[in-house]
């Protein structure tokens, strides 16, 4: 039982550059949230998906796409990326829409230059 | 809406010490608060959490939280700190929406950087 896992780890891009960011759960969670993080802004949600076949925007969407390609896994797309999103990027899951305990994935740092 | 405030950017303590980590919150309708530890370069661990039962909530480690309303706060304390307990530690919120069902988004904190001497 791996938890929430993500792929890559770490990547660098250049400017404009795209690349999908990945995330996979084995809990059996309903749904799934990505995030970023930068310093001293704690973790701010890009987009969320309640249950499988739904998703929605976050706080900070813009410059983002996501797919939910199952009930396991959900996708972040950057299709331009820019040097503002340079950032660590955590995935995570909850067993279903609510007030939950969220799960979180080890985390993909991005830098784009 | 819902917000969080966490009071301190940065907490220094010597091992064996108290910790106090402070948090205030604002929320239109019952929350639910939440504490996560980050420690270097990994990801979020949850502390313990607050769902309206009992005020003060013991966590892992340790730690513990007492919610008040009237203060609106969810500070969080530790009597005694170890080595292993320097990290970043996030307060988080969630909130019902105006319907009165469960809203899943979570507001988190800005962080605290616990920093432990020996």
């Amino acid at each position: 039982n791996a938890g929430v896992t993500q792929t890559p780890k770490f990547q660098v891009l250049k400017t404009g550059q795209s690349m999908t960011l990945q995330c996979a759960q084995d809990m059996n969670h309903n749904s799934m949230y990505w995030y970023r993080q930068d310093p001293g802004m704690g973790l701010r949600l890009i987009y969320y998906s309640a249950s499988e076949g739904t998703t929605d925007k976050g706080e900070v969407p813009n410059g983002y796409n996501v797919s939910r390609l199952n009930k396991r896994e959900f996708s972040l797309r950057l299709e331009s990326a820019a040097p503002s999103q340079t950032s660590v990027y955590f995935c995570a899951s909850t067993p279903g829409w609510g007030r939950q305990t969220q799960y979180f994935g080890p985390g993909t740092r991005l830098l784009v230059l | 809406a819902q917000s969080v405030t966490q009071l301190d950017s940065h907490v220094s303590v010597s091992e064996g010490t108290p910790v106090l980590l402070r948090c205030n919150y604002s929320s239109s309708y019952s929350p639910s608060l939440f504490w996560y530890v980050q420690h270097p370069n990994k990801g979020l661990q949850l502390l313990l959490k607050y769902t309206s039962a009992a005020t003060l909530v013991k966590g892992i480690n340790g730690f513990e939280a007492e919610f008040k309303k009237s203060e609106t706060s969810f500070h969080l304390t530790k009597p005694s700190a170890h080595m292993s307990d320097a990290a970043e530690y996030f307060c988080v919120v969630s909130s019902a929406n105006a319907g009165g069902t469960s809203y899943g988004k979570l507001t988190f904190g800005q962080g605290t950087i616990l920093t432990v001497h020996p």
